[in-house]
């Protein structure tokens, strides 16, 4: 069983479209992440989430809005897409556990390819 | 706002010998600090996490040490091998924001 998993993996659109990309993790974490990683590879985060509830929300376009439906699903809407959108997007999940008070060990999905043409 | 920095963009070193990566950090002091190791194409995989308290962390060939004063941590990869080749990346505790990743290339 694959820990946290991300659809499509690939996806190619024409800009002005929009798109979803869906993850899923089986975990039981309460805590969700989305990343951007571009052509220079810099992995960064856009949005965390704990229990469903909004805890980071970086300085990324109102095009951008991540739902969640229940802690194991964070997925990512993003409405008209634009060239620079393209780069592969990332979910995570970690789990604060008891007693110690802090997020450890994130597992990533495969990433999702989002080429914008 | 908090910077995290990683030494540099790429590291070559030969087989066997010791590589260490260094993750300094600006505006910040952070509870823990995590390592992950990249391959092309795949999501970051956790190596190491090091709590402030801590001075040094094992795992196999993989040693991480973190210094509060300095806010800087290093990563040493002993007896290196061409399969240790990726990028390692630095994360900063709850935050989870990743430094730029250093690129580590092992030759035989």
């Amino acid at each position: 069983d694959t820990a946290v998993s991300q659809t499509p993996k690939y996806l190619v659109t024409q800009m002005g479209n929009d798109k979803s990309i869906k993850c899923e993790q089986n975990l039981g974490h309460d805590t969700m992440y989305w990343y951007k990683q571009d052509s220079k590879k810099f992995l960064k985060i856009m949005f965390s989430y704990n229990n469903k509830e909004l805890i980071i929300n970086e300085t990324v376009p109102n095009r951008f809005s991540p739902k969640s439906p229940d802690k194991a699903h964070l997925n990512l809407h993003i409405n008209s897409l634009e060239l620079g959108d393209s780069a592969v997007y990332f979910c995570a999940s970690s789990q604060v556990y008891p007693g110690q008070g802090y997020n450890t060990e994130a597992f990533f999905g495969q990433g999702t390819r989002l080429t914008v043409v | 706002s908090q910077k995290i920095e990683q030494n540099s963009e790429a590291l070559n070193i030969q087989e066997g010998k010791t590589a260490t990566l260094t993750c300094n950090y600006t505006n910040y002091s952070p509870a823990y600090l995590q390592w992950y190791r990249q391959d092309p194409g795949r999501g970051p995989v956790f190596l190491l996490l090091i709590r402030e308290n801590e001075k040094e962390k094992r795992k196999e060939r993989l040693k991480v040490t973190f210094d509060t004063t300095l806010k800087q941590s290093l990563f040493h990869i002993t007896a290196s091998q061409p399969a240790d080749s990726a990028t390692y990346l630095c994360a900063l505790d709850d935050d989870m924001r990743f430094g730029a990743g250093t690129r580590l290339t092992v030759k035989p």
